[in-house]
């Protein structure tokens, strides 16, 4: 089955406008991880977050491990916050391999 | 520290030639990772490097690809025999045993005409 499942596919906000996106993750997949492309291709990371709550800046993010979900919340969103946000984790046992949801495409207009 | 630097950033090749790419981690990190990428998916995963270990490999890594990380420090992608279907991003990350998470380079986008 799936693994790491992401929603929405896609969202479109208008600047200013806050989100929220999901991603649920199976029993054998851990240590979450969020990551931002970019139109040109570059995967940032956002959030290593197997448990918890962190934030940086307008970015925060959620995971309950016990739940199998994660959230990322963005506030105040900008134009630059336009692109694929992507999940992703470990799968069960001694693996270096992440596991990659399908993405949010998230577009910000002005 | 630069981050993960990848070489070259793009790359167009003749089918049936070999290619060959290269990632340097950042240099605390003794993991590294090789990933492909095609348009509208997540990355997919190829291999992973503990030092100088090939610890994991994917099936989608057919026997014309192959990976080193002689020293445990930069790593090289090998394809041999280029097929139109072996286009894609390619992208190498690199993590520590401390924090799992990864730092990935630009990636060096591969089209085979």
């Amino acid at each position: 089955g799936i693994q790491v499942e992401q929603s929405p596919p896609d969202l479109i906000l208008q600047e200013g406008a806050n989100s929220t996106l999901r991603c649920n993750f199976s029993d054998s997949v851990n240590n979450l991880q969020w990551f931002h492309q970019n139109p040109w291709g570059q995967l940032i990371n956002l959030f290593y977050i197997p448990s918890g709550t962190k934030q940086n800046g307008r970015l925060s993010a959620t995971t309950v491990a016990t739940e199998r979900y994660s959230l990322l919340y963005i506030s105040s969103s900008q134009t630059t916050d336009s692109g694929v946000y992507f999940c992703a984790g470990h799968g069960s046992g001694n693996t270096g391999k992440l596991i990659f949801g399908q993405g949010t495409t998230l577009q910000v207009k002005p | 520290d630069t981050g993960v630097s990848q070489d070259p950033r793009h790359k167009i090749t003749k089918r049936g030639q070999n290619v060959t790419f290269r990632c340097d981690p950042i240099s605390e990190h003794n993991r590294l990772y090789w990933y492909r990428q095609t348009l509208g998916q997540g990355p997919e995963f190829l291999t992973y490097f503990q030092n100088e270990a090939q610890l994991e490999k994917s099936r989608l890594l057919s026997d014309r690809f192959s990976a080193e990380r002689p020293k445990g420090s930069f790593s090289t992608l090998e394809i041999q025999r280029t097929e139109q279907g072996d286009s894609a991003m390619y992208l190498c990350a690199s993590s520590s045993d401390r924090n799992y998470g990864y730092t990935f380079g630009s990636g060096t986008r591969l089209t085979v005409v």
